[in-house]
């Protein structure tokens, strides 16, 4: 059983929708939790990070936290045609790991 | 800006060449580190390094080496290709070890494909 579950999608929704991106986890280690986008033929990167449970809002993006149920999501309102890509779920683990979930392939249709 | 710099950034190998995938960043980063990407696997990590002469395991160490003789490079290298290597594979850096505060920068990829 991999240690952090995503749907690797892909999901298609009409621009101005609400998108919900999820991830399940196992290791109860895990402390902080991130999730990363990343456009077609390039590097990941950071979007959002926690490591409580709970909201935390940037812009049109809120990422949840529920520990007591080991599920995190990321939810895009106003979703815009620049935010199709992929989506990663990352947690850490110790001092120096992270683990990546499998990555949902988002596409934002005009 | 030149951020983490992969090269090169396409290469094909027969099975059992070697080759190195050269890793740059210019920020003064501790921390480097290798994924490799495969469709449904996520990223995963490969090896990784805190400071200059420091590396260690990662998830997915076998087949790969690597050292790091500075703080700007930390080269991957494949001592004998297989097929099973056939993927993308990030380098990664940051300030410290990933916590967040410390953004990891990720280079733009090297697609490898072992024949």
């Amino acid at each position: 059983q991999k240690e952090v579950e995503q749907d690797p999608g892909p999901l298609s929704v009409p621009e101005g929708a609400i998108v919900s991106l999820n991830c399940t986890y196992s290791n109860s280690a895990f402390q902080y939790f991130m999730w990363y986008r990343q456009y077609s033929r390039k590097g990941p990167e950071l979007l959002m990070y926690t490591y409580s449970s709970g909201n935390k809002e940037d812009g049109r993006f809120t990422a949840q936290v529920d520990k007591s149920s080991k599920y995190i999501s990321l939810f895009i309102r106003d979703s815009q045609p620049s935010d199709s890509a992929t989506y990663l779920c990352a947690m850490k683990v110790g001092a120096q790991k992270l683990v990546f979930g499998q990555g949902t392939r988002l596409t934002i249709n005009p | 800006n030149a951020g983490v710099t992969q090269t090169p950034k396409f290469q094909v190998l027969k099975t059992g060449q070697s080759m190195t995938l050269q890793c740059a960043q210019d920020m003064n980063h501790e921390y480097m580190s290798w994924y490799r990407q495969d469709p449904g696997m996520g990223l995963r990590l490969i090896h990784y390094s805190v400071g200059a002469g420091i590396t260690d395991q990662g998830e997915v160490p076998n087949g790969y080496n690597v050292s790091r003789s500075t703080t700007e490079d930390f080269p991957l290298r494949l001592l004998s290709a297989a097929p099973s290597q056939t993927s993308v594979y990030f380098c990664a850096s940051s300030y410290s070890f990933p916590i967040p505060g410390n953004t990891i920068y990720f280079g733009e990829g090297s697609w490898l494909t072992v024949v």
